[in-house]
């Protein structure tokens, strides 16, 4: 069964400061990879995702990710972050494909980041 | 933009009774989800439906859950006698596509069960 392992539970970073958050998944087969975000109050939006190809993905809002099937990594990074970034970011993984029908996402425990001015 | 909304935005139950959580997908989507997050935890994965069937389930839906798509618009998670553990937001998604496809999720529905 595919899983998802998120190791930081909380993350603070200075406002303007670099951001990586860390994301490692056990799949199979080549898998589907989705970082969203969370804020308070509100549903999941997707920042960015990963199907094949080129392993460096961008996103919205300024992230990036890299996929490193060495590493079973799909990190999420942001060169500077603003206070507005404060929010809890999800991986999720899926492909465990059934066979035409509808692929249910397996998310990490979140990591929620807070932002110092 | 369109947007996957969800209803009541927050249910308050008594433990044993029947509650049904309201979505509307976004309206060219073919694909539908359900998903559930226990306060302080992970979203976890419930229920995918696909051409009017369920297409996967998790160990978490149990008998006790039913989904229907009523009409052409509505996508509907019932839990027939709730627990006390069923307290949780419950999040609805849909899709154009199967699997690798972004998923849109709605803003959630919070469910107290007392």
């Amino acid at each position: 069964a595919q899983s998802v392992t998120q190791p930081d539970i909380h993350i603070t970073v200075s406002e303007g400061a670099s951001l990586e958050l860390r994301c490692n998944y056990s799949y199979g087969a080549t898998p589907y990879l989705f970082w969203y975000v969370q804020s308070p109050g509100q549903g999941l939006q997707l920042l960015l995702k990963y199907f094949s190809g080129d392993t460096l993905v961008q996103g919205i809002k300024g992230f990036e990710a890299e996929f490193k099937r060495s590493q079973s990594s799909f990190n999420l990074r942001k060169p500077s972050v603003h206070w507005s970034d404060a929010a809890e970011y999800f991986c999720a993984v899926g492909g465990e494909y059934s066979g035409g029908g509808a692929d249910g996402l397996t998310f990490g425990k979140g990591t929620h980041l807070i932002i110092q001015p | 933009e369109p947007e996957v909304t969800q209803t009541p935005s927050h249910q308050v139950t008594q433990m044993g009774q029947e509650v049904i959580l309201r979505c509307v997908p976004i309206s060219n989507h073919l694909y539908f989800y359900w998903y559930r997050q226990i306060l302080g935890q992970k979203v976890e994965f419930l229920v995918s439906f696909y051409n009017n069937e369920i297409s996967e389930k998790s160990e978490i839906f149990d008998d006790q859950f039913s989904v229907e798509r009523p009409d052409g618009s509505n996508f509907t998670l019932k839990i027939r006698s709730t627990k006390l553990e069923d307290s949780a937001m419950y999040f609805c998604a849909s899709s154009g596509r199967s699997f690798g496809a972004e998923q849109f999720f709605g803003p959630g529905t919070r469910l107290t069960v007392l």
